[in-house]
């Protein structure tokens, strides 16, 4: 049972490059969420998504897209990136019901230069 | 709407200390409260929750009371030790609320 992976941990891209963070889930939770957390800061929530097929925005949508077409499966992608975007990623899974927490993957440490 | 605010640090103490991490929140219906903590390097794990009012979440020497009346829910510890060392954030998820609030975590430094 790994729980939620993240890949890859690190990753150095210039500016105006593309790239997809892969988020996968063995604990066939509904929830899947997209966080980014700058150096000394909290999490802001980039996307989620409730169950295949259905993905919303956050609150730091924009330079980044998501798609959710299995349970597993949460994908974020990165479209021409700029410097703003450095920063490590973190993907969290929860199960339906607001009693329950979230589990989180070790992260991506993404630099833009 | 729904949100958390916690002292925002950073703590220092030295081993053996008393830790108090304030966190307030603001709620519609009846939210579970939840302790997350980061260590260096790496993501975040539940520490402690409460899904009730009055509940005590308990964990690794932690604890925390899920009061209404205050809507509070303080982190707590009697004798903090090194290893306690890392970034504690306060949390809530409201019922019918696809999303997780967080508040803007405090940094705890444990000194020897």
């Amino acid at each position: 049972n790994a729980g939620v992976t993240q890949t890859p941990k690190f990753r150095i891209l210039k500016i105006g490059q593309s790239m997809t963070l892969q988020c996968t889930q063995d604990m066939n939770h509904n929830y899947m969420y997209w966080y980014r957390q700058d150096p000394g800061m909290g999490l802001k929530l980039i996307y989620y998504s409730v169950g295949a097929g259905i993905t919303d925005k956050g609150e730091v949508p924009n330079g980044y897209n998501v798609s959710r077409s299995t349970t597993e499966d949460f994908p974020l992608r990165l479209e021409l990136a700029a410097p703003s975007q450095t920063s490590v990623y973190f993907c969290a899974t929860k199960r339906w019901g607001n009693v329950y927490e979230q589990y989180f993957g070790p992260g991506t440490r993404l630099t833009v230069t | 709407g729904n949100s958390v605010t916690q002292m925002e640090g950073p703590v220092t103490l030295s081993e053996e200390a008393f830790l108090t991490i304030n966190c307030t929140y603001t709620a519609t219906g009846y939210p579970s409260l939840f302790w997350y903590v980061q260590y260096p390097g790496e993501g975040l794990q539940l520490l402690l929750k409460a899904t009730k009012a009055d509940d005590k979440g308990s964990n690794k020497g932690f604890e925390a009371t899920y009061r209404k009346e205050t809507t509070s829910f303080h982190l707590e510890k009697g004798s903090v030790q090194v290893s306690d060392s890392a970034v504690y954030f306060c949390a809530l998820s409201a019922p019918s609320y696809d999303k997780v609030i967080f508040g803007p975590g405090t940094s705890l430094s444990v000194i020897p």
